[in-house]
């Protein structure tokens, strides 16, 4: 398994308050992305990063920022978050954006419930 | 618009029948596509990929997957299911040029009953 961690793997947190979700490859990847899961819609990408300090919106990017200052940390943070932020978070990392190399490795996943 | 349809949400299979799970896709030009499958509680692990050349792909877990150009789909099969083969797939595409960046369907939930 590639070595993918997300931390925390569960939070609780209330409506208003800022939270960061933390994802650590040891795989030396230099694609990494951040995943929503909710019931009916699969993955949506909300941000990615291309290299460090390289990052773009995905197709849900409202309301998240992130940030990468090492190769092997990416970050996710919810300024405020709020009730629709509630839901499944995946890290995946990828070697390169280029053919035979597509592919994505996930991490566990984080839980987040917004109260 | 760019789009990954999976039309069933959910299917029942028994144990040992055969599966097909279905995927289209709507972009203008052939994307990359991949299957994945997600356990209960885990991540996902991809079970095969088609870039190009032969149509029909084999993965994992006994599962083969053929692209239709003229249909633009990318069905997955497996000829028997097994009980663990219960879990939630999804079809995902990428387009060459978008920085490895996934579509994903919402995915096909399969159950295995006895």
């Amino acid at each position: 398994d590639a070595g993918i961690t997300q931390s925390p793997r569960h939070k609780v947190t209330e409506t208003g308050t800022p939270v960061t979700l933390r994802c650590h490859q040891t795989e030396n990847h230099r694609y990494m992305y951040w995943y929503r899961q909710d019931p009916g819609h699969g993955l949506r990408l909300i941000h990615y990063s291309y290299g460090v300090k390289d990052t773009d919106k995905g197709e849900v990017s409202d309301g998240y920022s992130v940030s990468r200052s090492k190769t092997e940390d990416f970050l996710l943070t919810l300024e405020s978050a709020t009730s629709s932020q509630t839901s499944v978070y995946f890290c995946a990392i990828s070697e390169a954006a280029v053919k035979d190399t597509y592919e994505q490795y996930f991490g566990p996943g984080t839980r987040l419930t917004v109260t | 618009a760019q789009s990954v349809t999976q039309p069933d949400i959910h299917i029942t299979v028994s144990e040992g029948a055969s599966l097909e799970l279905r995927c289209n896709y709507s972009y203008g030009a052939t994307p990359y596509l991949f299957w994945y499958v997600q356990s209960p509680g885990q991540g996902l692990q991809l079970l095969l990929k088609y870039f190009s050349g032969d149509t029909l792909v084999q993965g994992i877990k006994g599962f083969e997957a053929e692209f239709k150009r003229s249909q633009s789909s990318f069905n997955l099969r497996k000829p028997s299911v097994h009980w663990s083969d219960a879990a939630e797939y999804f079809c995902a595409v990428v387009l060459t040029d978008s920085w490895g960046k996934f579509q994903f369907g919402a995915g096909t939930q399969v159950v295995v009953t006895p």
